[in-house]
């Protein structure tokens, strides 16, 4: 079974701070993908990342691909109350999506 | 959102009852799957369905069918309802095997 482990599980910080949040596996994926949940809601996908080292950046959110397609992370900038939220990521394979536990992120005014 | 209906939105049912929920897409997508969430457990894959009458097992299947008979429609079907099936459920679609998912709304659902 192919596992992906985000950390920090929970996140809590104030308006303005910046933060990153981490997803690891020991299996290569062909891509990843990360996900955004809000409450009562299904997950939107923010950003796919296709290459090795491939970087892709989303207004204040930085997206990063390990060189060897086994980990990922997400900087965000600027933390604004707007982006409280449940943050996923999703590898893929040539088996359905593989999606890690989240990271529940809370930034406060 | 991409045309994905999931009903119902809520539903309390008591254990050992039949339970059905369907999840509609006006898309035309070939790729449908069914996912529950509980605290701690993240997403999880029940089943999914790559075309009319194809559909196979998730990591999590015990206790759950699923029909696909038409391209628009995937139940997912909890013959006997348990309470550790209490959980929220999310139908996804996507076009291609690495397409991005796009989910449904969900539904509540509590076993008593």
């Amino acid at each position: 079974t192919q596992l992906l482990e985000q950390s920090p599980q929970f996140l809590s910080i104030q308006e303005g701070e910046n933060l990153t949040v981490y997803c690891n596996s020991s299996s290569v994926f062909s891509s990843l993908q990360w996900y955004r949940q809000e409450p009562g809601e299904g997950p939107v996908l923010l950003v796919t990342v296709v290459t090795g080292g491939e970087v892709k950046k989303l207004k204040r959110l930085t997206f990063q691909f390990g060189d060897a397609r086994k980990d990922s992370s997400l900087h965000i900038t600027a933390a604004q109350p707007g982006d409280t939220g449940l943050y996923l990521c999703a590898g893929i394979t040539n088996t359905p999506l593989v999606f890690g536990k989240g990271t529940r992120l809370s930034v406060i005014a | 959102d991409a045309g994905i209906t999931q009903s119902p939105r809520h539903k309390v049912t008591e254990t050992g009852t039949p339970v059905t929920l369907r999840c509609h897409q006006t898309e035309n997508h070939r790729y449908m799957y069914w996912y529950r969430q509980d605290p701690g457990h993240g997403l999880r894959l029940i089943h999914y369905s790559y075309g009319v009458k194809d559909t196979d097992k998730g990591e999590v299947s015990d206790g759950y069918s699923v029909s696909r008979s038409k391209t628009e429609d995937f139940l997912l079907t909890l013959e006997s309802a348990t309470s550790s099936q209490t959980s929220v459920y999310f139908c996804a679609i996507r076009r291609l095997v690495d397409s991005p998912l796009h989910f449904g709304n969900g539904t509540r659902l509590t076993v008593t």
